[in-house]
C-alpha cells in the first residue's frame, strides 16, 4: 500500500495567515493526489484534484502543488470558514489511501 | 445537481452483516464518467477507503476488508450498496458514499466530488 504522510498533524493560525500543509507519498503517485476539507459532523469536500486543479466552486485562495512525491496544499489567506481538518488522498494505486489529516485551528 | 443519500440500519449486532444503500439523485449511476465509492470514518479518526464500483459492475476493494466486503450496483434503481459481513465493534463508524470522476481512456481516477451526508453505524449487541 502507498503510505501518505501529512504534516503537520495540527496547526494554529490566525485569520489572514498563509497556511501550508504537506503530504508525502511513500512512492511515486504521479499527479494522482487530491485534497479534501472536512468540518465537524460533515462529509469531506473536494478542494483540489490531480495535485493542482481547483475543484469547481472552491475559492481561489486554495491551491495545490507537487514536487516529486511531495505535495502541498496552500491557503493564501486563511478565512474563518477554513478552520477544519484537511486530508490528502492518492488515487494512483489501489488501495487508495488518505493521509492522517491536518487540523487547522484558530490561534 | 447530483446528490447522494445513504440509508440502512444504524445498529448492527456483532457477527451480522452491515448493509447500506446509496441512492443517487439528479444524475445517472450508469454514466461511464464516474466511479462510486464507499468510505468510512471511525469515531474521531481519519478516512478509510472501503472500495469502489463502476456502473458496469467492476469493483475494487480495500484488501484490509476484502474478504468481508461486497459492493454492488442496481442501475434500475440508481443505487449502489455496501455489504460488510461478520462485523465487530471495530466496524463502528460513519459510512459515506461518494462519486468520483473516471477517465476510461487514460485509466485515471479523479477525486471524489460528491458525497453523501454519512450514516453512523454502531456494532453492538
Amino acid at each position: 500500500d502507498i503510505q501518505m504522510t501529512q504534516s503537520p498533524s495540527s496547526l494554529s493560525a490566525s485569520v489572514g495567515d498563509r497556511v501550508t500543509i504537506t503530504c508525502r507519498a511513500s512512492q511515486s503517485i504521479s499527479s494522482s493526489l487530491n485534497w479534501y476539507q472536512q468540518k465537524p459532523g460533515k462529509a469531506p469536500k473536494l478542494l483540489i484534484y490531480a495535485a493542482s486543479s481547483l475543484q469547481s466552486g472552491v475559492p481561489s485562495r486554495f491551491s495545490g502543488s507537487a514536487s516529486g512525491t511531495d505535495f502541498t496544499l496552500t491557503i493564501s489567506s486563511l478565512q474563518p470558514e477554513d478552520f477544519a481538518t484537511y486530508y490528502c488522498q492518492q488515487t494512483y494505486s489501489t488501495p487508495w489511501t488518505f493521509g492522517q489529516g491536518t487540523k487547522v485551528e484558530i490561534k | 445537481q447530483v446528490q447522494l443519500q445513504e440509508s440502512g440500519p444504524g445498529l448492527v449486532k456483532p457477527s451480522q452483516t452491515l448493509s447500506l444503500t446509496c441512492t443517487v439523485s439528479g444524475g445517472s449511476i450508469s454514466s461511464g464518467a464516474y466511479y462510486w465509492s464507499w468510505i468510512r470514518q471511525h469515531p474521531g479518526k481519519g478516512l478509510e477507503w472501503i472500495g469502489y464500483i463502476y456502473y458496469s459492475g467492476s469493483t475494487y476493494y480495500n484488501p484490509s476488508l476484502k474478504s468481508r466486503v461486497t459492493i454492488s450496483v442496481d442501475t434500475s434503481k440508481n443505487q449502489f450498496s455496501l455489504k460488510l459481513s461478520s462485523v465487530t465493534a471495530a466496524d463502528t463508524a460513519v459510512y459515506y458514499c461518494a462519486r468520483g470522476g473516471y477517465d476510461s481512456y487514460y485509466y485515471y481516477f479523479y477525486g471524489m466530488d460528491v458525497w453523501g451526508q454519512g450514516t453512523t453505524v454502531t456494532v453492538s449487541s
